[in-house]
């Protein structure tokens, strides 16, 4: 069974520094990975995927993360965050079955900007 | 692209009175639906995967007779909570993904529902 760790539950870091959030996943063939955001009472924002190729995937906001085989890994990173991107964050992974893919979240890291 | 609707966005009402719940694909057409809960401060379980024109298939320990899901359209689906109790207070998310495995896929903004 396919399982993701988030060992950060809550993150807090300074308006402008850098950011990395850690995601470990548990997949035996090779893994669908995500990272959403989720605003306080809201659904999901797909920040950034990995399916195949390039293991540093460019997202949206300004986010990047990079698929680590060797690692089991998929950390979520930013240079300089932003009091906008206070929220908490989902790592997932999916495995496909006939074209789908049945996700499963890790149990989130919440991000707290202080100024 | 890739907008998910999600209505209504909070419900309260009585203990026992059913509650439908919508999820619409605004701009593509959604072969998959996937119905989630999110309790507070936790993460998403998911409890049901549906395919245009078929039956959902439910996860473990989901009551498919409490919670109905159809899913008529490549646009549209719906979970009906029946019979609603306290309990089945929580927050429902629904997402949506179009064809091919490379999809991902795109979640709504969620259904706060309150049970009194």
């Amino acid at each position: 069974a396919q399982s993701v760790t988030q060992p950060d539950i809550h993150i807090t870091v300074s308006e402008g520094a850098s950011l990395e959030l850690r995601c470990n996943y548990s997949y035996g063939a090779t893994p669908y990975l995500f990272w959403y955001v989720q605003s306080p009472g809201q659904g999901l924002q797909l920040l950034l995927k990995y399916f195949s190729g390039d293991t540093l995937v460019q997202g949206i906001k300004g986010f990047e993360a990079e698929f680590k085989r060797s690692q089991s890994s998929f950390n979520l990173r930013k240079p300089s965050v932003h009091w906008s991107d206070a929220a908490e964050y989902f790592c997932a992974v999916g495995r496909a079955n006939f074209g789908n893919e049945k996700l499963t979240f890790g149990t989130g890291t919440r991000l707290t900007i202080i100024p | 692209g890739a907008v998910v609707s999600q209505h209504p966005s909070r419900v309260i009402c009585k203990s026992g009175t059913s509650v439908k719940i919508e999820c619409r694909s605004l701009d593509f057409q959604a072969t998959t639906m996937f119905w989630y809960r999110q309790f507070p401060k936790q993460s998403l379980m998911l409890m049901a995967t549906s395919n245009e024109g078929s039956k959902a298939t439910y996860e473990q320990g989901v009551e498919k007779d409490k919670f109905l899901i159809n899913h008529a359209s490549l646009t549209l689906s719906t979970l009906t909570v029946t019979s609603a109790h306290p309990e089945d207070s929580s927050f429902y998310i629904c997402s949506a993904k179009g064809q091919g495995s490379n999809q991902p896929q795109h979640f709504g903004d969620g259904t706060r529902l309150s049970i009194l």
